[in-house]
């Protein structure tokens, strides 16, 4: 079984301010670790994703998550924030195997104010 | 360009009709999957495809039907026994071998409310 906490629903920075947001997994088995963007009305899209490897991962639009094993978590962070990441953004976890479904959090809403 | 086609963007329906949300992907991906997204919950698993003529259920597969004849398309249809159809309905597929459902690529949706 596994699962997704994302605390809060929504969290609001200054342009050019820090973003962290904040997701909690719970895995029986090595978890894949991924975050999501959505746009208003549009589908998701990969920012990055954790599979092995380096814990530190880096994607696109200057984002970047740490997997921290001892602390079951996958922030995710921009040094800079930009007012074209506001978006919900949805943290995932799936297990390696081949049946092993895409559990997703309930996301939170980035706003960025001028 | 390769990607994943929702059709209706929009849809209307009346209590009691079904409808059908239609999904073609050009991107040769083995797997396909419908979410429902309601605000505050998240996406939710309906129904995944990973090989032609084959699909599961996912965890609120209640009221939903699929098919899988071909590998681009995973229509998905809302019944009439689905209580509370109006939500924001998502498709994805994923390629064979990415490690469970992996990397998903999203179609832009199709909003559906009932009248």
């Amino acid at each position: 079984a596994q699962s997704v906490t994302q605390l809060g629903s929504h969290v609001s920075v200054s342009e050019g301010a820090l973003v962290l947001l904040r997701c909690n997994y719970s895995s029986s088995v090595p978890p894949y670790l991924f975050w999501y963007v959505q746009y208003p009305n549009q589908g998701l899209q990969l920012l990055l994703k954790y599979t092995t490897g380096a814990t530190l991962v880096k994607g696109i639009n200057g984002f970047e998550a740490e997997f921290k094993k001892s602390e079951t978590s996958f922030h995710l962070t921009k040094p800079s924030a930009h007012m074209s990441d506001a978006a919900e953004y949805f943290c995932a976890v799936s297990g390696s195997g081949a049946n092993s479904k895409l559990t997703f959090g309930k996301g939170i809403t980035l706003s960025v104010r001028p | 360009d390769g990607g994943i086609t929702q059709s209706p963007k929009y849809l209307f329906r009346k209590e009691g009709q079904n409808v059908t949300l239609s999904c073609e992907q050009n991107l040769n991906h083995d797997a396909m999957y419908w979410y429902r997204q309601d605000p505050g919950q998240g996406l939710r698993l309906i129904y995944y495809s990973q090989i032609v003529n084959d699909f599961q259920k996912g965890d609120i597969a209640e009221g939903y039907s699929v098919s899988r004849e071909k590998k681009e398309s995973f229509p998905l249809t809302v019944t009439s026994a689905q209580k509370n159809p109006t939500a924001f309905y998502l498709c994805a597929s994923s390629p064979k071998g990415t490690g469970g459902f992996g990397e998903l690529f999203f179609g832009e949706g199709s909003r559906l409310t009932v009248l």
